[in-house]
């Protein structure tokens, strides 16, 4: 069974420091893995990746994606207030089925 | 850009009862869910509809049934509410589900089942 593992589970920082988010996954057939973004509402996009080694960037978000280790890195760096809220990661394999939804980590920045 | 409609917005149920969460989508996408959210356990899919005129069963089915109606909209029906139903409910869209495109979500439904 597919299966998606964030870490941490939620994370308190202080504004300006940069956080590392984990996403750990075993899948038969990988195809993407994708983060969301989720502050009071619906989830939105941030980034898919599809290749190992290659960075995708914006702003002071980037995310890795390393298919050897089967792990990917969500960075955010000088976290700002508005960087609250809960990170989810989903991969998707290359059969004709849904995404797959880790339980997400919660980041509070606080003043 | 309307993108994805959810209603109702909010709802209370008294256990035993019914109701129908309506989606709609705009963006002519060909693949519709509907997942539920839940403290600490992510988004978890309900039901699918790869294509119009196809349903699937997704991780936490019991208990709902669905119908996608046309290409635009995809509802979720609880037939008999229990208290374990209060969630957070979500419809997405994406445009197929055999290529990379991402989903689209709508802004949820608070459901709370008393």
């Amino acid at each position: 069974e597919d299966k998606v593992v964030q870490s941490p589970l939620s994370l308190v920082v202080h504004e300006g420091d940069t956080v590392t988010l984990n996403c750990s996954y075993e899948v038969t057939n990988f195809r993407s893995l994708l983060w969301y973004k989720q502050e009071k509402k619906a989830p939105t996009f941030l980034f898919m990746l599809t290749s190992s080694g290659i960075e995708k960037k914006s702003g002071r978000l980037s995310s890795i994606l390393d298919k050897k280790e089967l792990f990917s890195i969500l960075n955010i760096t000088a976290t700002q207030t508005g960087d609250s809220a809960i990170y989810l990661c989903a991969h998707r394999n290359s059969g004709n089925t849904p995404l797959v939804f880790g339980k997400g980590t919660r980041l509070s920045v606080i003043a | 850009n309307a993108g994805v409609t959810q209603t109702p917005k909010f709802q209370v149920l008294k256990t035993g009862q019914s109701m129908t969460l309506q989606c709609a989508q705009d963006m002519n996408h060909n693949s519709m869910y509907w997942y539920r959210q839940d403290p600490g356990m992510g988004l978890r899919l309900i039901y699918y509809s790869a294509s119009e005129g196809t349903t699937d069963k997704g991780e936490v089915p019991n208990g709902y049934n669905v119908s996608r109606l046309n290409k635009r909209e995809f509802s979720l029906r609880l037939e008999s509410a229990a208290p374990s139903q209060t969630s957070v409910y979500f419809c997405a869209s994406s445009e197929a589900m055999n290529s990379h495109e991402k989903l689209f979500f709508g802004s949820g439904t608070q459901l709370s089942v008393l």
